[in-house]
């Protein structure tokens, strides 16, 4: 069954680097048919869309968030991975990772299924 | 990029029918048939319950039905049960290759 697990530190100081990883069991991140996503929900907010890696290491991104956002993928261990930078309290959230259907040319399809999420809070 | 536009909250009776309207642009919603819809409960991750504008999952009840009219897609919900309470989120795909979410639709059953 195919399972997905984020994990990283709960707390990030300002200005620092946020530095989550999603672990896959079950699927290869190596499949031709998806990327790899990141969003996250700010406590008693609505859902937001980071990025999206694909195991060549094409990526698409939120273009808000777009200069502070570094996703790879490792293959090798079948985990990717989300570096945000110059973190705010308005960083402060729930991570989730996902996996993200993809059509032919790239096209972003559906995010399924999703990690249980983790909390990253913004604090010094 | 703006969120579409969702509905703050809906209410409905068990066994009634609910309809969560999500209202995009010509650029998302309209452009393309690849709208999805996510059912969240409280302190969990969301569940994928429709795809691709009309589509569910295996395993996802029938009484959930999708559509699209122009840049507004809906949700429906037949026969309400108790634990359809949840919020519900909307998202398609952009004519910039990105994603945007709705704003969210908490739904309440009377």
């Amino acid at each position: 069954q195919l399972q997905l697990r984020e994990s990283g530190p709960g707390l990030v100081e300002p200005s620092e680097t946020l530095s989550l990883t999603c672990t896959v069991s079950g699927d290869s991140t190596r499949s031709d048919n998806y990327y790899w996503a990141w969003i996250r929900q700010p406590p008693g907010k609505g859902l937001e869309w980071i990025g999206s890696v694909y195991y060549s290491g094409s990526t698409y991104y939120n273009p808000y968030l777009f200069s502070r956002i570094t996703l790879s993928v490792d293959t090798s261990k079948n985990q990717f991975s989300l570096s945000l930078t110059s973190v705010t309290a308005a960083d402060t959230a729930v991570y989730y990772c996902a996996r993200h259907r993809r059509a032919a040319a790239g096209v972003l399809r559906w995010f399924d299924p999703w990690g249980q999420g983790t909390l990253v809070t913004v604090s010094s | 990029q703006s969120a579409l536009t969702q509905p703050a909250s809906v209410s409905g009776s068990p066994g009634q029918s609910i309809t969560i309207s999500c209202t995009g642009t010509s650029s998302d919603v309209g452009g393309y048939n690849y709208v999805s819809w996510y059912q969240q409960h409280t302190g969990k991750a969301p569940k994928l319950i429709i795809y691709e504008v009309t589509n569910r999952p295996s395993g996802v009840s029938n009484r959930f039905s999708g559509s699209k009219s122009g840049n507004t897609a809906s949700l429906t919900i037949s026969g309400l049960q108790a634990d359809d309470e949840a919020d519900y989120y909307c998202s398609s795909y952009t004519s910039r290759s990105t994603v945007v979410f709705g704003g969210g639709t908490k739904l309440t059953v009377l």
